[in-house]
């Protein structure tokens, strides 16, 4: 079965200073790998994807995401975090084949901005 | 924004109570699911559908039952709400099952 882990559940950084959060997967084959974004009160939106190809992906907000392999690991970054950046992150996985559908989020990270 | 409707957006109930959450899309996905989001667990999968009529069980679906008798539409069910059961509810869909999914706002139920 496929499970997520982001081992972070809750990161403080500065205004303007760099962000990564880390997320580790776990699945057979190369999942689809997403990470959304909510804000308190809020349904998750969509920050960006990653489905085959290269490896660093772009998102939106200024946020990019590298996929490797070799670590499982499909962590998502930003050079500057802006104040509004503050949020809670969720990293998913979605199934190939047979158990397309199924997709599995991990608990989350809560990201705190100071200023 | 995805066209996604969830209500009611807030319910109190009784243990012991039914009670039916709706999802209703404007955007013609064929995916619809159904989870819930506690904290420390992040958005756990009750149930999702792949059509009408054609659901599946998620990780969590002990106590839920579900059904999609349209394509725009796609019901949660308690049929005897438990306080376990006192949660965030959120209903997504997609186009494919490997696409992004877009979220409703929620629905915030507590189970006294």
């Amino acid at each position: 079965a496929q499970s997520v882990t982001q081992p972070d559940i809750h990161i403080t950084v500065s205004e303007g200073a760099s962000l990564e959060l880390r997320c580790n997967y776990s699945y057979g084959a190369t999942p689809y790998l997403f990470w959304y974004v909510q804000s308190p009160g809020q349904g998750l939106q969509l920050l960006l994807k990653y489905f085959s190809g290269d490896t660093l992906v772009q998102g939106i907000k200024g946020f990019e995401a590298e996929f490797k392999r070799s670590q499982s690991s499909f962590n998502l970054r930003k050079p500057s975090v802006h104040w509004s950046d503050a949020a809670e992150y969720f990293c998913a996985v979605a199934a190939r084949g047979t158990n397309a559908g199924k997709s599995t989020f991990g608990d989350g990270t809560t990201l705190t901005v100071k200023p | 924004d995805a066209g996604i409707t969830q209500s009611p957006r807030h319910k109190v109930t009784e243990t012991g109570t039914p009670v039916t959450l709706r999802c209703h899309q404007t955007e013609n996905h064929r995916y619809m699911y159904w989870y819930r989001q506690d904290p420390g667990h992040g958005l756990r999968l009750i149930h999702y559908s792949y059509g009408v009529k054609d659901t599946d069980k998620g990780e969590v679906s002990d106590g839920y039952s579900v059904s999609r008798s349209k394509t725009e539409d796609f019901l949660l069910t308690l049929e005897s709400a438990t306080s376990s059961q006192t949660s965030v509810y959120f209903c997504a869909i997609s186009e494919y099952s490997n696409q992004p999914q877009h979220f409703g706002d929620g629905t915030r139920l507590s189970i006294l």
